[in-house]
């Protein structure tokens, strides 16, 4: 059984400073990992996409990477904007969970200004 | 495309009440998935149907909750009776199989009084 687990749970930061957040997954028999972003109050928006056989995606100041063997994703935020501020999850889509996607619990990050 | 659609945005039932929540997943989406979304347990996954065919329903809380798919372009989510801890966001999700990404409807947010 799949299982997904985000480090840090909270993240405060003063805008402008480049930030990393940490996914991790049990099961390396993955399709894909997926990043969202939820807003309060509002609903998941995807951000990136990374197959099982890619090492990292990138789209704008935000850049994912993908350890397979080693069951991590990393998700970097360049030059973090207070509209950055915000909850990321990742979600593993994995052969032992049929189409499912397994959702870590996320991260909240506050930039501060 | 409109992407998925939710309705309604805001429920407020008392409890006993029946509450129906609709769902219109991504034209051309075979996959369409429940999620439920509450402070203390996170995103939870309560169904996911396969063109149109219920595959895993392990994450329906009880026999109070029931969902179906009579076409590809609607599904709903019935709880009979509501209970006030049924009260959560509830999102609707789509997607294609394999290795593609899962779109987010805006969610429900249901309040049980």
């Amino acid at each position: 059984k799949q299982e997904v687990t985000q480090i840090p749970a909270a993240l405060s930061v003063p805008e402008g400073e480049n930030l990393v957040l940490n996914c991790s997954f049990t099961d390396s028999a993955i399709y894909n990992l997926q990043w969202f972003r939820q807003d309060p109050g509002k609903g998941l928006t995807s951000l990136l996409l990374i197959q099982s056989s890619q090492r990292e995606q990138t789209s704008g100041r935000l850049n994912a990477s993908l350890d397979k063997s080693s069951g991590r994703s990393t998700l970097y935020i360049a030059a973090s904007q207070p509209g950055d501020s915000a909850t990321y999850l990742c979600a593993v889509k994995s052969p032992s969970e049929g189409q499912n996607f397994v959702f870590g619990p996320g991260t909240r990050l506050s930039v501060l200004p | 495309d409109a992407g998925v659609i939710q309705s309604p945005r805001h429920e407020v039932t008392e409890m006993g009440q029946e509450v129906t929540l609709r769902c219109k997943p991504i034209s051309g989406h075979d996959y369409l998935f429940w999620y439920r979304q509450t402070m203390m347990r996170g995103l939870e996954l309560l169904i996911y149907f396969n063109n149109n065919v219920p595959i895993d329903d392990s994450g329906m809380p009880e026999d109070r909750f029931s969902a179906k798919m009579p076409n590809a372009s609607f599904s709903t989510l019935k709880i009979q009776p509501s209970e006030p801890r049924d009260s959560a966001v509830y999102f609707c999700a789509s997607s294609l199989p394999g290795v593609n990404e899962q779109y987010f409807g805006p969610g429900t947010r249901l309040t049980v009084t």
